[in-house]
């Protein structure tokens, strides 16, 4: 079945600094890859979807140019949190489609914590 | 804005026994598909079932099937001969070819499983 890596699977870094999060499709090539984000015992809020080549689209009230999304490959799309702040520890999850009509693949997650 | 709403929090069954999760949602579309997805304490987002709108029969799979009404916005995820290992978190989840193909997640129910 189709595999989807995020990486890493969990980060602590200091206040202020930048976090780079990996999802990759492992056996197939994704044409489109959302981020969520999950606080625990929440629910999974929808934060940017992601196309290839092209700019992200991101939900209201996400920040773009905090989470900055890059999708620069078919198998390859990056979360960057920029100047992290402790309210921005979470889960974070990938997931990826190769096509519109096809299910979705998610990562394992993230777990982000900023101290 | 389509919305999905679980509210059943939390919910117990015994080992054996049957339980239902609710599901319903809001939407202005006809064509849309529905799923029950499952998160393990791994995090790991499995998919339990999924249901076309345009079908009228009832998704199943193995121990899971639903009870989809339409008209009534309802998708209800029955769990048969529950098993310790089905205890997780289920999110009940909508998407849309128009919106993108995201997927909208409700806000969660917490099955445990008693021996």
């Amino acid at each position: 079945g189709a595999v989807v890596s995020q990486h890493p699977s969990w980060v602590i870094c200091k206040s202020g600094t930048s976090v780079k999060i990996e999802c990759r499709s492992l056996d197939f090539q994704a044409t489109t890859m959302f981020w969520y984000r999950q606080f625990p015992k929440q629910s999974l809020m929808l934060m940017a979807t992601s196309n290839e080549g092209s700019k992200a689209t991101y939900e209201q009230g996400v920040e773009k140019d905090k989470f900055l999304i890059n999708h620069a490959s078919l198998t390859l799309s990056t979360l960057t949190v920029t100047s992290a702040h402790p309210e921005d520890s979470s889960f974070y999850i990938c997931s990826a489609r190769r096509s519109q009509m096809a299910p979705l693949h998610f990562g394992n997650g993230t777990r982000l914590t900023v101290t | 804005a389509q919305t999905v709403t679980q509210s059943q929090p939390e919910m117990s069954v015994q080992e054996a026994e049957t339980v239902t999760l609710s599901c319903t949602y809001d939407t202005s579309e006809s064509d849309y598909y529905l799923f029950w997805y499952k998160q393990p304490p791994s995090r790991q987002m499995i998919l339990v079932i999924r249901q076309e709108a345009y079908k009228q029969q009832n998704a199943t799979e193995n121990r899971f099937s639903v009870n989809f009404q339409k008209a009534a916005k309802s998708f209800s995820l029955k769990i048969s001969d529950s098993q310790l290992g089905d205890a997780a978190m289920y999110f009940c989840a909508y998407r849309s070819d128009n919106q993108g193909g995201k997927l909208i997640f409700g806000q969660g129910t917490e099955l445990s499983v008693k021996p």
